[in-house]
């Protein structure tokens, strides 16, 4: 299947300051998606990107596909409490109905 | 819709004894995903459905483990004799397929399994 790498592994932030996680492969991509999980939770859907140098905006969240659907990146715009989590990236398998996900990105942020 | 629905949510056993794990998946869903995490491993696929049928469970890590989908609106997770390194939280997920290919996956609150 298609691996994914995530950086970093951990974040701390003071609330107000940006974030950004990033997913990485060394294959072309055919599309990614990004879930969320809150401590204590399980993974919810966020987006998926399909197009080579994509970019969506969900309110602070902005996330961007590479031109060589090679990586991709989550952007938090002015973290809040409510970030708190963990962002996982997921790549489709060669079959392309399963998934494979990066180890995630945990998120703290401080008020 | 209740979403995915997973039960029990917690279970604690003692070693070599068996678990079972239930998932009912969204209704219409053709497919549905058994994930085991933990904090080492991360977040594992085990293995998955298309309309009942297991596709793949090449990510099953043993003999010891088994799932079965009877009919389209329940699934099962065995694990016999379960071990203390089986401890993990499970997570059942269905979607559905759009011209081959399979959308969002819509994940239960998962079963927190601890082994003594």
């Amino acid at each position: 299947g298609q691996q994914v790498m995530q950086i970093p592994q951990y974040q701390h932030v003071q609330e107000g300051e940006d974030f950004t996680t990033y997913c990485n492969s060394s294959t072309t991509l055919s599309n990614i998606q990004w879930y969320k999980q809150r401590p204590g939770g399980h993974p919810v859907f966020l987006i998926q990107l399909v197009k080579s140098g994509e970019v969506k905006k969900q309110k602070r969240l902005t996330f961007q596909f590479g031109e060589a659907k090679k990586n991709s990146s989550l952007h938090i715009t002015a973290t809040q409490t409510t970030d708190v989590g963990t962002y996982f990236c997921a790549a489709f398998s060669n079959s392309g109905y399963a998934l494979n996900f990066g180890k995630g990105t945990s998120l703290l942020v401080t008020p | 819709d209740a979403g995915v629905i997973q039960s029990p949510r917690h279970e604690v056993t003692e070693m070599g004894q068996e678990v079972t794990l239930r998932c009912k998946p969204i209704s219409g869903h053709d497919y549905l995903f058994w994930y085991r995490q933990t904090m080492m491993r991360g977040l594992e696929l085990l293995i998955y459905f298309n309309n009942n049928v297991p596709i793949d469970d090449s990510g099953m890590p043993e003999d010891r483990f088994s799932a079965k989908m009877p009919n389209a609106s329940f699934s099962t997770l065995k694990i016999q004799p379960s071990e203390p390194r089986d401890s993990a939280v499970y997570f059942c997920a269905s979607s559905l397929s759009y011209r081959g290919i399979t959308m969002e996956q819509f994940f239960g609150p998962g079963t927190r399994l601890t082994v003594l």
